[in-house]
């Protein structure tokens, strides 16, 4: 079946502009997650998902991240103003609660360069 | 809060031998999972294998298997009969719930490099 699917796969941006990056997770997950997987800092968490509600918006770096779902399926992250340190790859998973081991399944995820 | 550390930065290992990957973890909980993700060079990341902290056997997956050692607290990763495919980084990851919040915690990673 699809798996986890991102977009775009690549974005480049002048500091300053809003960007918006989409996952659209595995259907039937229930939970979604957002993390940045950058040089310096590894794979950071970002934001967790539960149907269309997060319960826990700390992960986010700044006030200008902010992420919604939506039908519990797609989501969007937003970065608003974006500045160089915000340049990585954005990855989103999702997982079923009902399974055996609850894993998270990766996308591809989305590499940003602010420039 | 849960802790993973991984100290090889990188591997080497000849094709068709086997290698470990050290993970070692801090947590306080009693109830945990680990796992294992390879990340090829494409970027998306793979699971691999998992181990509940009351599992009584070491997981395995094919090639993969879970040296797990509750009392020092360690989960290394055994590939074995290594392939040139096997080429990736490595993280190990730990199940996190905090806050209503679920994430997985992550190592730095192992950058494993398998010679023909």
């Amino acid at each position: 079946g699809a798996g986890v699917s991102q977009s775009p796969s690549n974005k480049v941006t002048e500091k300053g502009k809003d960007v918006e990056l989409r996952c659209d997770p595995i259907s039937g997950h229930t939970a979604l997650y957002w993390y940045r997987q950058s040089l310096g800092q590894g794979l950071e968490f970002l934001i967790y998902f539960q149907g269309n509600s997060a319960p826990d918006k700390s992960g986010l770096p700044s006030d200008r991240f902010s992420a919604e779902r939506t039908g519990g399926s797609v989501s969007t992250l937003t970065i608003q103003r974006t500045q160089q340190e915000d340049s990585a790859v954005y990855l989103c998973a999702s997982s079923f609660a009902g399974g055996p081991y609850n894993e998270q399944f990766f996308g591809p995820g989305t590499r940003l360069t602010v420039l | 809060a849960q802790k993973i550390t991984q100290t090889q930065p990188g591997m080497f290992v000849q094709e068709k031998e086997a290698v470990t990957l050290d993970c070692t973890y801090d947590t306080s909980d009693q109830s945990y999972g680990l796992f294992w993700y390879k990340q090829p060079s494409s970027g998306e990341m793979i699971f691999l294998i998992y181990q509940g902290s009351y599992d009584e056997q070491n997981a395995t997956e094919g090639r993969y298997s879970l040296n797990f050692q509750k009392a020092r607290k360690s989960a290394n990763l055994v590939i074995s009969a290594s392939q040139l495919g096997d080429s990736a980084m490595y993280f190990c990851a730990m199940r996190d719930f905090q806050g209503g919040s679920e994430k997985l915690v992550f190592g730095k990673g192992t950058k494993l490099t398998v010679n023909p």
